[in-house]
């Protein structure tokens, strides 16, 4: 079954960096996943497509502060030079071959 | 810019029919490279897909969903619409409506513009 887990939390000061992590489950190391970031009560944006071999694709005026990498079955989101508006929900999805269409739980970022 | 908004009510009666609709802005719903789709955030949890549709009426469900859930496409006003049956106050939540890049098995694949969503709150 195809499945993304997140942590449910992370935290960083303002100005340093955070990696926030969505873990494919078993036999499906080789899947693409999206980020997403939900601000407090906004929708959520797309962020970046985010391929097996680390390659990424990010949405229009997506900062260079966002970047994507992958490791196994583990896909990456960076942030560097955090900022205050940086502190949001962030979701990693991905697609399979039912079709459908799969979210991670979330992980909840607070800025310090 | 492509802009999507979701529309309709904001209060279903449990047992009735839930339906919104969302209309796309600055681009065609009729492209060949996009699918369009319904995500569902109940109050204080994550996000779940409902399900998706291509222009040509093509349509893809959440198998825990698809009993209740219809989703149509009129391309004459570039909308597409949801409706999920048989509510209970276990569906209230915000409603977003997306659009989804067609990958290159023609199938669906990650999300790419959301809307701003709509609170539908299931209650007598």
């Amino acid at each position: 079954q195809l499945v993304l887990t997140q942590s449910p939390s992370a935290s960083a000061s303002l100005g340093a960096s955070v990696k926030l992590t969505c873990t494919l489950s078993s036999g499906h190391s080789s899947y693409a996943i999206a980020w997403h970031q939900q601000q407090p009560e906004k929708g959520p944006r797309y962020l970046m497509k985010l391929s097996s071999d680390g390659s990424h694709n990010k949405g229009d005026g997506i900062p260079d502060r966002f970047s994507g990498s992958s490791s196994g079955a583990e896909r990456y989101l960076t942030i560097s030079s955090l900022q205050s508006e940086d502190e949001a929900d962030y979701y990693c999805q991905t697609w399979g071959t039912g079709p459908n269409v799969v979210f991670g739980g979330g992980t909840k970022l607070t800025v310090l | 810019q492509l802009q999507l908004q979701e529309s309709g009510p904001g209060l279903v009666k449990p047992s009735e029919t839930l339906s919104l609709t969302c209309t796309v802005s600055g681009g065609s719903i009729s492209s060949s490279s996009y699918y369009w789709g319904w995500i569902r955030q109940p109050p204080g949890k994550g996000l779940e897909w409902i399900g998706s549709i291509y222009y040509s009426g093509s349509t893809y469900y959440n198998p825990s969903l698809k009993s209740r859930v219809t989703i149509s496409v009129d391309t004459s006003k570039n909308q597409f619409s949801l409706k999920l049956s048989s509510v209970t106050a276990a569906d209230t939540a915000v409603f977003y409506c997306a659009r989804h890049e067609r990958n290159s098995k023609g199938l669906l694949s990650y999300f790419d513009y959301w809307g701003q969503g709509t609170l539908v709150t299931v209650s007598s």
